[in-house]
């Protein structure tokens, strides 16, 4: 069974920086694309930032290029998501998800990992 | 960007009855080369991460009960929920992959 377990979340300060972890395991990483997604506090699911299996190609929403960047390392059953310059609206619960068809629905889901930005 | 438009915004409905949820997309998402709708749908209950029910507009992932029942294509689709049990009381949720960037509908909760 997959899993997927986020960590790095917290409290910072607008213009701040966090870099989310996602350590996976009960599949083999390198086989999917991947994905973050965030859910602000009582909001609708926005897809964020995808992955492909060799970190050669990245894909973001518009609210957040220049700002976010998606990385993995594949022999360390791992995700990220680094979060620069960040703002209020980037506040969320941020899901790391797996893609199991290049561009597609996301078939498995962590926790999330709560960022709060605020002064 | 598509905009995935969900009716109604909240379904108040008794145990053992029907639910039909709704969701509309901006632009076609029915890919002709393959005959598929790119069109998913998960399930949120409180403090969960989504969980995906339907893919392909109607395809039931492995485990899901089979009350459950995804319709439509094009533009117009419909979640069915043939016979509500409790554990059902929900947020659901459509999302297109058809195109950049991949969106949501705003969910529609599910009460009894």
């Amino acid at each position: 069974e997959a899993q997927l377990v986020e960590s790095g979340g917290g409290l910072v300060q607008p213009g701040g920086s966090l870099r989310l972890s996602c350590a996976v395991s009960g599949f083999t990483l390198s086989n999917y694309w991947m994905s973050w997604v965030r859910q602000a506090p009582g909001k609708g699911l926005e897809w964020v930032a995808n992955i492909n299996q060799d970190g050669s190609q990245r894909h973001y929403v518009d609210s957040v290029k220049g700002r976010f960047t998606i990385s993995r390392d594949n022999a360390k059953n791992s995700l990220y998501l680094q979060l620069n310059s960040l703002r209020a609206e980037d506040t969320a619960v941020y899901y790391c998800s797996r893609v199991p068809g290049g561009y597609s629905y996301y078939d498995a889901w962590g926790q999330g990992t709560l960022v709060t930005v605020s002064s | 960007d598509i905009v995935m438009t969900q009716s109604p915004d909240s379904l108040p409905v008794s145990l053992g009855e029907r639910a039909t949820l709704n969701c509309k997309s901006s632009q076609n998402v029915l890919h002709t080369s393959n005959n598929k709708n790119y069109l998913a749908w998960y399930q949120q209950k409180p403090g969960q991460p989504p969980k995906l029910l339907i893919y392909w507009a109607s395809t039931r992932e492995s485990g899901v009960p089979d009350r459950f029942s995804g319709s439509g294509s094009g533009t117009d689709f419909t979640l069915t929920i043939s016979s509500l049990q409790a554990e059902d009381v929900a947020v659901y949720y459509c999302q297109q992959y058809y195109s950049a960037p991949i969106t949501f509908g705003q969910g529609t909760r599910l009460d009894i």
